[in-house]
């Protein structure tokens, strides 16, 4: 069974920092990782996809890595804003059969809170 | 575009009474719809999901049910609400083969059992 895990659990930063969000899974066997963010109250805001052929993906001051062997995964935010604030979820779905009809079901880790301080 | 509607984004509701939670999604053909559950404090639990029309599987035993009547329309139900439904509640939407462009989320709906 999948299991997804997400460090710190909370992170508390001053504007302007870069950092370094970290997911780990515990089977390789995926299909691609998704992060998202979600606002306090809110949906789920897709932020970047990674396929599990690709090592990483570029989305203005976020750059998501995967290393599919190691079952690991990291979101780096450069020069953080107070806006950034919010958690941050990875999920990873896992290979399938493309005849499968399980509907490619995501595991989720439990999100990191990320509070950025003016 | 695609864009997937959830309504309504909060429900307070008596113990006992039924719940109807909808969601639709537009730009898009044979997607696989989900319901999750997020609690207080907690990750996401997938409840149910469907591949197509009248077809779900539920991921845990619960008090609540699903139902897809069109093939972009998916109904989360119960007859009588529980305490311990109360909850966050998120509808989502991928590709029906590959999902080569991952998730898409809706807007969630907040339910307060009293």
């Amino acid at each position: 069974k999948q299991e997804v895990t997400q460090i710190p659990a909370a992170l508390s930063v001053p504007e302007g920092e870069n950092l370094v969000l970290n997911c780990s899974f515990t089977d390789s066997a995926i299909y691609n990782l998704q992060w998202f963010r979600q606002d306090p109250g809110k949906g789920l805001t897709s932020l970047l996809l990674i396929q599990s052929s690709q090592r990483e993906q570029t989305s203005g001051r976020l750059n998501a890595s995967l290393d599919k062997s190691s079952g690991r995964s990291t979101l780096y935010i450069a020069a953080s804003q107070p806006g950034d604030s919010a958690t941050y979820l990875c999920a990873v779905r896992p290979s399938i059969n493309p005849q499968e009809t399980s509907g490619s079901r995501l595991t989720f880790g439990e999100g990191t809170q990320l509070t950025v301080n003016p | 575009s695609q864009t997937i509607h959830q309504w309504p984004a909060t429900l307070v509701q008596p113990v006992g009474s039924p719940l109807s939670l909808e969601c639709t999604v537009e730009g898009t053909s044979n997607p696989n719809l989900y319901w999750y559950r997020q609690a207080a404090g907690r990750g996401l639990q997938l409840l149910f999901y469907s591949v197509g029309i009248g077809q779900i599987s539920s991921e845990v035993p619960q008090n609540l049910s699903a139902s897809r009547p069109q093939d972009r329309q998916f109904i989360l139900s119960s007859k009588k609400l529980l305490l311990s439904d109360s909850g966050f509640y998120l509808c989502a939407w991928s590709s029906g083969t590959g999902s080569f462009y991952g998730y898409t989320f809706g807007s969630g709906t907040r339910l307060t059992v009293v």
